[in-house]
């Protein structure tokens, strides 16, 4: 069964340091999002991605933000300056044709920020 | 209440009972999807109900939804101790795309 991939699972950075987290989505997804869950919290929506585009993203995403679409597979978040609140379990999902068909969620990658 | 709050927050259960877990949300929707986390792992894709729908069943799984009561339930029959997880209702906000809002999730326990 196709699934979604994340890479790393596990990344340790320092405060300061720019991160990049990738995603695998389903091959013939066309939807993709970005969502992250802090230890004990709910999870959260970051930001969702279709047509080569941010369709929509939350408070959250701000300028240190960003994703990317670099190739015809993988979907990256990118975090510029990262700080102690941005550890967390960070979720790369994606959906086939409709924006609110169901969304299948990668194992996620856990980002610690020391 | 908050936008998909489940209910109860935690429940422990004998292997082989029925366990029912609720979720209540405050605006329209397009559909609500239930998901299972394991600890520290990533979420899995049960079922996806749509607005217009009222039930649906997937396997041990049953899911309805009142759209009129802004609430949903999930049913697992005969609990096998596999099914020990969180348990998620995400909710698909009418005309926000396809932003999932999560609720705080339930815990289930089910002891052999």
């Amino acid at each position: 069964e196709p699934e979604v991939t994340q890479t790393p699972s596990h990344q340790v950075t320092q405060m300061g340091q720019e991160v990049i987290l990738r995603c695998v989505p389903i091959s013939n997804h066309l939807y993709f999002y970005w969502y992250r869950q802090i230890l004990g919290q709910k999870v959260e929506f970051l930001v969702s991605f279709y047509n080569n585009e941010i369709s929509e993203k939350s408070e959250i995403f701000d300028d240190q933000f960003s994703v990317e679409r670099p190739d015809g597979s993988n979907f990256t978040l990118k975090i510029r300056s990262t700080k102690l609140e941005d550890s967390a379990m960070y979720f790369c999902a994606s959906s086939e044709a409709s924006a609110v068909g169901g969304q299948y969620f990668g194992p996620g990658t856990r980002l610690t920020v020391t | 209440s908050q936008q998909g709050e489940e209910d109860p927050q935690a429940l422990s259960i004998q292997e082989g009972e029925n366990a029912t877990m609720n979720c209540s949300y405050k605006t329209s929707i397009n559909n609500l999807q239930w998901y299972r986390q394991n600890s520290g792992r990533g979420l899995v894709h049960l079922i996806l109900i749509r607005s217009n729908e009222r039930e649906k069943h997937s396997g041990r799984l049953r899911v309805t939804l009142d759209t009129s009561k802004k609430s949903s339930s999930l049913l697992i029959t005969a609990s096998r101790a596999a099914d020990t997880a969180s348990y998620f209702c995400a909710t698909a906000v009418y005309n926000q795309g396809g932003k999932l809002i999560f609720g705080q999730g339930t815990e289930l326990s089910v002891k052999p």
